[in-house]
């Protein structure tokens, strides 16, 4: 099974700053990795999908890149509404596993 | 536009069997090149895959829970459905059911979730 980690664990974070969320995997998943953003009492919500690739409808400021096994989501310009809890999730081998999730806070 | 929305009982007894359907809307559930999971949160922790059907009707099971998992899907209502035996405590967690776009993809369509809690 390959793990994912993630750091850090919890940011609290000022409004437009740029947030660095980075996932490390187990061993070398190429770009199998998606980022997802969930907040309180909702379902997760899918941010970019094969480590770097942006989502329709998801906001720029929202960007991905890595591969192999260190990977990183960059949000710049952090807006009050990003508050919430973001998990990476790799697809490249069974079984699927997601990391432990980092937690943003607005100052 | 696809949405995906789970039910099934609330509460389950210890040692009972957790049941749960995920019924699709918007779209066929036998559309080639997707997959159907279930993903589980319990209160306050991350997220756990518990396996997925294949629009062809393979299935994976999270070798975790292998044992107790059985995920099934029927075509005629356009839904797929959970089974997990011999619960306990631990199995107490919000269930999602969610789609993946393919094999060795993203989950791209998530349903609400819904709460099951292990108690006697």
């Amino acid at each position: 099974e390959i793990v994912l980690t993630q750091s850090p664990d919890f940011q609290s974070v000022t409004p437009k700053e740029k947030v660095t969320i980075t996932c490390r995997a187990s061993q070398s998943i190429g770009s199998s990795l998606h980022w997802y953003q969930q907040k309180p009492d909702q379902s997760p919500k899918l941010l970019i999908k094969y480590a770097s690739q942006s989502i329709s409808g998801v906001p720029s400021r929202f960007s991905g890149s890595g591969s192999g096994t260190d990977f990183t989501l960059t949000i710049n310009s952090l807006e009050a509404e990003d508050a919430a809890t973001y998990y990476c999730h790799q697809s490249s081998s069974l079984p699927f596993t997601f990391g432990p999730g980092t937690k943003v806070d607005i100052k | 536009q696809l949405q995906l929305q789970e039910s099934g009982s609330g509460l389950v007894k210890p040692s009972q069997t957790l049941s749960l359907t995920c019924a699709v809307s918007g779209g066929s559930i036998s559309s080639g090149g997707y997959s159907w999971s279930w993903i589980r949160q319990p209160p306050g922790k991350g997220l756990e895959w518990i396996g997925y059907i294949y629009h062809s009707g393979s299935t994976y099971y999270n070798p975790s829970l292998k044992s107790r998992v059985t995920i099934s899907v029927d075509r005629s209502k356009n839904q797929f459905s959970l089974k997990l035996s011999s619960v306990t405590a631990a199995d107490t967690a919000v269930y999602y059911c969610a789609r993946e776009a393919g094999l060795g993809g993203a989950f791209d369509i998530w349903g609400q979730g819904t709460m099951v809690t292990v108690s006697s």
